[in-house]
C-alpha cells in the first residue's frame, strides 16, 4: 500500500525559502505510470495546484508560482521535494503531496496526509 | 479560460440524489476528475476520466459531462458524504492542471 508523507518546517520567515519533502513508502518514485505532485490548500479556502515532476524528471509549475517553486526529486530515497522562495503570508497554507497516475486520467490518485506551514513575520 | 466553477454549496436530505456542477469552457475538450475532502482530512479521489471510480469508492458515485458542465451525482446520499467536493483537470496541451472552486455539501 503507497503512502505519501510531508515533511518540514511548520514556520517559516517571511522571505526565506519553504522547503518541504514528501517521503514516498510502498511504491518507487521511478515508474513511468505516475508522477508526483505538489497542491496547497490556504485555510478555508480551495485547492491550488503547485506543481508536478515526471520520471523523466520533467517538471510543470503553477504559472503563478513559476518563479519561485522548484520541484525535485531523489529516487535513490524515493523523496520528492518542494522549495518555494520569497515567501509572504500568502503561502501560508497546508500543503499537500500527491501521487498522480497517467492511466487514471493523470488524476491525483494518493494524497499525504497535509503539513501546515506558516509564514511568519 | 481555464477556470472551474461550482456552487458554494448544496443541500441534500438524507438518502436523495444530489448533483454537484463544475462550469467551465475547458470541460468542452477535457474530462473532469473529482475529489472528496472531508473536514481536517486530505482529498480523495472519486471519480477520473469520462465516468471511472477508483477501488473501494461507492457506486452511489457517479461522473458526466454535458458541454462546458461536469456533473457529479451522488445518488442516495448518505450522512458520510458531508464534505467539500472539488472538480479538476489537467490542460494537456499545457500540463497545467486547475481546480474547481468547490462545493460544501450538506444535510437538510
Amino acid at each position: 500500500q503507497v503512502q505519501l508523507q510531508e515533511s518540514g518546517p511548520g514556520v517559516v520567515k517571511s522571505s526565506e525559502t519553504l522547503s518541504l519533502t514528501c517521503t514516498v513508502s510502498g511504491g518507487s518514485i521511478r515508474s513511468n505510470n505516475y508522477f508526483w505532485n505538489w497542491i496547497r490548500q490556504h485555510p478555508g479556502k480551495g485547492l491550488e495546484w503547485i506543481g508536478s515532476i515526471y520520471y523523466s524528471g520533467r517538471t510543470y509549475y503553477s504559472p503563478s508560482l513559476q518563479s519561485r517553486v522548484t520541484i525535485s526529486g531523489d529516487p535513490s530515497i524515493n523523496q520528492f521535494s518542494l522549495r518555494l522562495s520569497s515567501v509572504t503570508a500568502a503561502d501560508t497554507a497546508v500543503y499537500y503531496c500527491a501521487r498522480g497516475a497517467t492511466y487514471m486520467e493523470y488524476a491525483f490518485q494518493i494524497w499525504g496526509q497535509g503539513t501546515m506551514v506558516t509564514v511568519s513575520s | 479560460s481555464s477556470e472551474l466553477t461550482q456552487d458554494p454549496v448544496v443541500s441534500v436530505a438524507l438518502g436523495q440524489t444530489v448533483s454537484i456542477t463544475c462550469q467551465g469552457d475547458i470541460l468542452r475538450d477535457f474530462y473532469a476528475n473529482w475529489y472528496q475532502q472531508k473536514a481536517g482530512q486530505a482529498p480523495t479521489l472519486l471519480i477520473y476520466g469520462k465516468h471511472n471510480r477508483p477501488s473501494g469508492i461507492p457506486d452511489r458515485f457517479s461522473g458526466s459531462r454535458s458541454g462546458n458542465t461536469a456533473t457529479l451525482t451522488i445518488s442516495g446520499a448518505q450522512a458520510e458524504d458531508e464534505a467539500d467536493y472539488y472538480c479538476s483537470l489537467r490542460d494537456s496541451s499545457t500540463n497545467q492542471y486547475v481546480f474547481g472552486t468547490g462545493t460544501k455539501v450538506t444535510f437538510l
